[in-house]
């Protein structure tokens, strides 16, 4: 069983939709939490950071960590053309390594 | 501000032919990483740099992969003889400090295709 599992989708949604895109783990040590982009053929680029429970509001994006269920969610609101990505879910514990999701490809249809 | 460079953007050869991919960190930055992207097993970390010096390279392969950071600028990965199963895209990241709160800056990527 893999540390994080993500699915990897595809996901496609109108424009204007609330995306909700999900990542479970199995590491009770991990404390961090991020999500990041993929645009393609491109780099991954952090977009938002967590640390511990609760959540987080950036903008239009919304994370959540709910470590009793060992599950963190990213929720984009009025979701636009440039929001399609791949999303890769990341965690760690500490200062070890970063453990990656296998990433979630999203499409938004204008 | 320049962000992490890759070297070459795309590279095809054929198998048992002995690769060599580049990467400049972020000036400043005193962690470097590796990692390998495919379909099935999504992005994946090599190896690790801490101040040019291997920490964790528990990730490489095989006996194949060898990785070197010999100044704070400069690293390379080099797979010798390489193989199909080899193709995949290749990420460099750097960071400053190993702290939970500093992000990992990605390069482009190689996109390796081993024929």
């Amino acid at each position: 069983q893999k540390e994080v599992e993500q699915d990897p989708g595809p996901l496609s949604v109108p424009e204007g939709a609330i995306v909700s895109l999900n990542c479970t783990y199995s590491n009770s040590a991990f404390q961090y939490f991020m999500w990041y982009r993929q645009y393609s053929r491109k780099g991954p680029e952090l977009l938002m950071y967590t640390y511990s429970s609760g959540n987080k509001e950036d903008g239009r994006f919304t994370a959540q960590v709910d470590k009793s269920s060992k599950y963190i969610s990213l929720f984009i609101r009025d979701s636009q053309p440039s929001d399609s990505a791949t999303y890769l879910c990341a965690m760690k514990a500490g200062a070890q390594k970063l453990v990656f999701g296998q990433g979630t490809r999203l499409t938004i249809n204008p | 501000d320049a962000g992490v460079i890759q070297s070459p953007r795309h590279e095809v050869t054929e198998m048992g032919q002995e690769v060599t991919l580049r990467c400049k960190p972020i000036s400043g930055h005193d962690y470097l990483f590796w990692y390998r992207q495919t379909m099935m097993r999504g992005l994946e970390l090599l190896i690790y740099f801490n101040n040019n010096v291997p920490i964790d390279d528990s990730g490489m392969p095989e006996d194949r992969f060898s990785a070197k950071m010999p100044n704070a600028s400069f690293s390379t990965l080099k797979i010798q003889p390489s193989e199909p199963r080899d193709s995949a895209v290749y990420f460099c990241a750097s960071s400053h400090g190993q702290t939970s709160n500093q992000p990992q800056h990605f390069g482009d990527g190689t996109r390796l295709s081993i024929l």
